[in-house]
């Protein structure tokens, strides 16, 4: 079975800093998709990024990228240049490329402080 | 586009007592997803609906846990007669029907209490 490990239940970063957010998996599959979800306080869940595993260039949304090892089986999140509104729970899942639901890790709760 | 809705957003109920969630996916999704998050731990997947059918419902923790999608549209998760590991919260998500591009786009979830 898959599994997903984010290690860091917290972080803390000022505002217009740089953040990274740990995230490993482990599978035996070789088609697969890594994803980033935040859910800010009190409000949904919503995706941040997604890497096919099959894609070697690392995804990049605007202030957030992503360091994605495939051997290491390795998939961070980089937060550019952070503000206030990135504050929020940041959940990292793996999807099978067979299968459709989710494996999540436990969450790592980002703080952004002035 | 109105997002994926649940209702209610908390429940606080009695050892015993029935419990059911709604989820409302975006309209046209024919995927919806149950998922459960226990206090500190992981959001783990319950079941997966495409229509009214269930596809996988590996997830689903025991007999106390009821999912049903009639006719397509929304779902209902009915927990009976709900235990204290029960607490946690719930959250719905929806995608549309091609589910090798998709994304899952969550609700806000239904908070539970069991005491």
């Amino acid at each position: 079975a898959q599994t997903v490990t984010q290690s860091q239940p917290e972080m803390s970063v000022q505002e217009a800093e740089t953040v990274t957010l740990s995230c490993t998996y482990d599978t035996s599959e070789s088609d697969y998709y890594l994803f980033w979800y935040k859910q800010p306080p009190s409000r949904q869940m919503i995706l941040v990024i997604r890497q096919e595993a099959y894609k070697q260039q690392n995804a990049t949304e605007n202030r957030f990228s992503v360091n994605f090892q495939k051997a290491a089986k390795s998939f961070s999140l980089k937060i550019s240049d952070s503000q206030l509104g990135d504050a929020a729970m940041y959940f990292c899942a793996y999807r099978s490329g067979t299968a459709s639901k989710l494996t999540f890790g436990t969450g790592t709760r980002l703080q952004v402080t002035l | 586009e109105a997002g994926v809705t649940q209702f209610p957003s908390h429940s606080v109920i009695e050892k015993g007592q029935t419990v059911t969630l709604r989820c409302d996916p975006i309209s046209g999704h024919d995927n919806l997803y149950w998922y459960r998050r226990v206090m500190g731990k992981e959001i783990k997947f319950l079941l997966h609906f495409v229509k009214e059918s269930k596809q996988d419902e590996s997830g689903m923790p025991n007999n106390r846990f009821l999912a049903e999608r009639t006719g397509g549209t929304y779902s209902t998760l009915k927990v009976q007669p709900a235990e204290l590991e029960d607490s946690g919260v719930y959250f719905c998500a929806s995608s549309q029907v091609d589910w090798n591009q998709e994304t899952q786009y969550f609700g806000p979830g239904t908070r539970l209490l069991v005491l």
